[in-house]
């Protein structure tokens, strides 16, 4: 156990529609990031936050949004829903945000019908 | 545009061998470098880790190679047990604390 959490574990959806993940870091953990896992690919870095703000981008689409509150729980919000953006959604969490170990949670696994 | 890539899907050694899982990425900004391990239905968990400082860093059973001038690094794990079979993946990190994975490296020890 990672001591990250994640919420959903599945969710399925239709096109065009808007969901949100949740992600409850490490306690103690300030940095936030968010990847997407499509079949048989690696890991694509989203996003992340350091204690509430933004602090590098990846390969995120426009539809796609993300926010750490200041409990620093991380929500990422897909709207829009594709069926290209079925995949695997994880949060990853680490102290302080630079090379730091992150500790993955177990993913959301998105399915867009 | 893949900056980190891990050519072989695929993996099988005997158990109590050396098993040798390989990575190469382009961008010579990356500074940073890690192995995570996946099993199936969990999230990737953190295995080792490199800094370009450094040409080789071991924990136990695993150790890490990075070798600057070919862009490569390798995770060498020795004596492989059945336990180690997973999915591997290689990851970089650069100067603007972006993380670049691999698509990773199934293993498979056999018994």
């Amino acid at each position: 156990d990672s001591g990250v959490t994640q919420t959903p574990k599945h969710l399925i959806t239709a096109t065009g529609q808007r969901v949100t993940l949740r992600c409850s870091p490490r306690s103690g953990d300030l940095s936030v990031y968010w990847y997407q896992q499509s079949l048989d690919q690696g890991l694509q870095f989203l996003i992340q936050y350091y204690n509430g703000e933004e602090r590098a981008k990846g390969n995120i689409l426009e539809r796609f949004s993300a926010q750490q509150f200041p409990d620093l729980h991380s929500e990422l919000n897909l709207s829009s829903l594709e069926l290209g953006d079925s995949a695997l959604y994880f949060c990853a969490s680490s102290a302080s945000g630079g090379a730091d170990t992150q500790y993955f949670g177990p993913g959301t696994r998105l399915t867009v019908l | 545009d893949q900056q980190v890539k891990q050519n072989s899907p695929s993996l099988s050694v005997q158990e109590g061998r050396i098993s040798i899982l390989n990575c190469d990425y382009t961008n010579s900004m990356f500074d940073y470098f890690l192995w995570y391990k996946k099993y199936p239905a969990e999230g990737p968990t953190f295995l080792i880790s490199i800094s370009s400082i450094k040409d080789k860093n071991e924990d136990g059973r695993f150790t890490v190679f990075l070798n600057k001038s070919a862009k490569h690094l390798s995770l060498h794990i020795v004596p492989s047990q059945p336990g180690d079979s997973a999915v591997y993946f290689c990851a970089a990190n650069d100067n603007f604390n972006k993380f670049y994975f691999g698509s990773g490296t199934k293993l498979n020890v056999k018994p």
